[in-house]
């Protein structure tokens, strides 16, 4: 069974452009949700998409937003990006309320901002 | 919200001893804590997992134990292993959500 699938692995955008990040979970996972990961922060929640509807949402700005597809693949955006959105991005797929509550993690879009 | 602790944010052993990581939560409705650990380049991956109703669970070489009076819990390896070195994150999750709040990961490094 393929594993949770991210693209682009690594992207380099500059402040104030706009970047789209791409999640594929696994086959019969309807739920996926976002990360970022910062050395100082750990794993920072995002939102969390359930059948094309987000379910839940952490605190980041406006700028951070997503969506899902029928097909369950999720994409998110960040808009005016800043110096500070430099991290490690992860999506991680889950069965929709599944009570063992287990994650899995794709590897990640590492983005860099100048 | 729920808030999760985790200490040390920095751990160093040799090959063969053990190496303990703390949590402690805040949110008295959590009842479920997993375990993830994130080699390099890699995403997290569940190791081991406790729930509420447990006091301690053990898979080979790790451990886990709960102590929900105190909320606390924490992960035990034991004959440490260089393939053992990674990040560890707990977690805290339950009260109705499916959204588990991390800590913010130790860093464990083994010494051949």
């Amino acid at each position: 069974k393929a594993g949770v699938t991210q693209t682009p692995r690594y992207l380099i955008k500059t402040r104030g452009q706009q970047v789209t990040l791409s999640c594929s979970p696994i086959s019969g996972h309807r739920s996926v949700s976002w990360y970022q990961q910062t050395p100082g922060q750990g794993l920072q929640f995002l939102f969390e998409y359930f059948s094309e509807t987000q379910r839940n949402k952490g605190n980041f700005p406006g700028r951070f937003s997503g969506r899902q597809f029928s097909n369950s693949r999720s994409e998110m955006n960040v808009s005016t990006l800043e110096l500070g959105d430099s991290a490690l991005y992860l999506c991680a797929s889950s069965l929709p309320n599944d009570n063992t509550g287990e994650l899995f993690f794709g590897e990640g879009s590492r983005l860099t901002v100048l | 919200g729920e808030n999760v602790e985790q200490h040390p944010s920095t751990l160093s052993v040799q090959e063969g001893d053990s190496a303990v990581i703390k949590c402690t939560y805040s949110d008295s409705a959590s009842n479920y804590f997993p375990w993830y650990k994130q080699e390099l380049g890699k995403g997290p991956q569940l190791i081991i997992d406790i729930r509420s109703n447990v006091g301690e669970k053990k898979d080979q070489r790790i451990a886990v134990t709960l102590n929900k009076t105190a909320k606390h819990f924490s992960l035990h390896i034991t004959e440490t292993q260089p393939e053992d070195s990674a990040v560890y994150f707990c977690a805290a999750m339950g009260g109705g959500s499916y959204i588990p709040t991390f800590g913010r990961g130790t860093s464990l490094i083994v010494h051949p």
